[in-house]
């Protein structure tokens, strides 16, 4: 099992849709909490972390932890098509240093 | 708006042969990354440097090394490249007060 699970997807919207991505994890030592966006043939780039449990807002984006399920999501609220892209969680307890990435889910948005 | 770059996108080597994959960052960062990235295993860490001439293995080290001998560049070296190698290779630094980070845009290595 690995340490930290994302479904790959593709997963598909319509344009304005609210879009939920997910990552599950089993290490409970796991206090830090990131997202990445990651367009095609292009590095990842950061969009938000968090450090432990609780919300996180950043315009359209939302990152919400629970540490009692081992359960992370990222909200996107009115998606658009410029969202395209993958997405990565990644996690650690130690900051950034040794981060454990998931696999990406590929989002689509259809205008 | 240049922040991190890596001295190739596309690299073809033969199995056996010194590979450097270079990275350089502009923005003063202390700690710079080497991460590959494979379908179905996503980001892995190799290595990473949290200062000049200073080093740590990731979790998956075997095979690599690395150079920092400036604050701005760090090295990955593979010493005998082999077809398992084939990969994308990103570099990432970070640093600031708000633990800012930014990833190079990659370099795809394929061993043949």
């Amino acid at each position: 099992q690995k340490e930290v699970e994302q479904d790959p997807g593709p997963l598909s919207v319509p344009e304005g849709a609210i879009v939920s991505l997910n990552c599950t994890y089993s290490n409970s030592a796991f206090q830090y909490f990131m997202w990445y966006r990651q367009y095609s043939r292009k590095g990842p780039e950061l969009l938000m972390y968090t450090y432990s449990s609780g919300n996180k807002e950043d315009g359209r984006f939302t990152a919400q932890v629970d540490k009692s399920s081992k359960y992370i999501s990222l909200f996107i609220r009115d998606s658009q098509p410029s969202d395209s892209a993958t997405y990565l969680c990644a996690m650690s307890n130690t900051g950034f240093q040794k981060l454990v990435f998931g696999t990406g889910t590929r989002l689509l948005v259809s205008p | 708006d240049v922040k991190v770059t890596q001295s190739s996108r596309y690299l073809v080597k033969r199995t056996g042969e010194k590979v450097f994959l270079e990275c350089v960052q502009d923005m003063d960062h202390e700690n710079m990354f080497w991460y590959r990235q494979d379908p179905g295993l996503g980001l892995r860490l190799i290595y990473f440097s949290y200062d000049v001439k200073m080093k740590e293995k990731g979790d998956i080290p075997e095979g690599y090394s690395v150079s920092r001998e400036k604050k701005e560049r760090f090295s990955l070296i593979l010493e005998s490249a082999s077809t398992n190698q084939t990969s994308m290779y990103l570099c990432a630094s970070i640093g600031g007060l708000k633990a800012e980070q930014y990833f190079g845009p990659g370099t795809r290595l394929t061993v043949t």
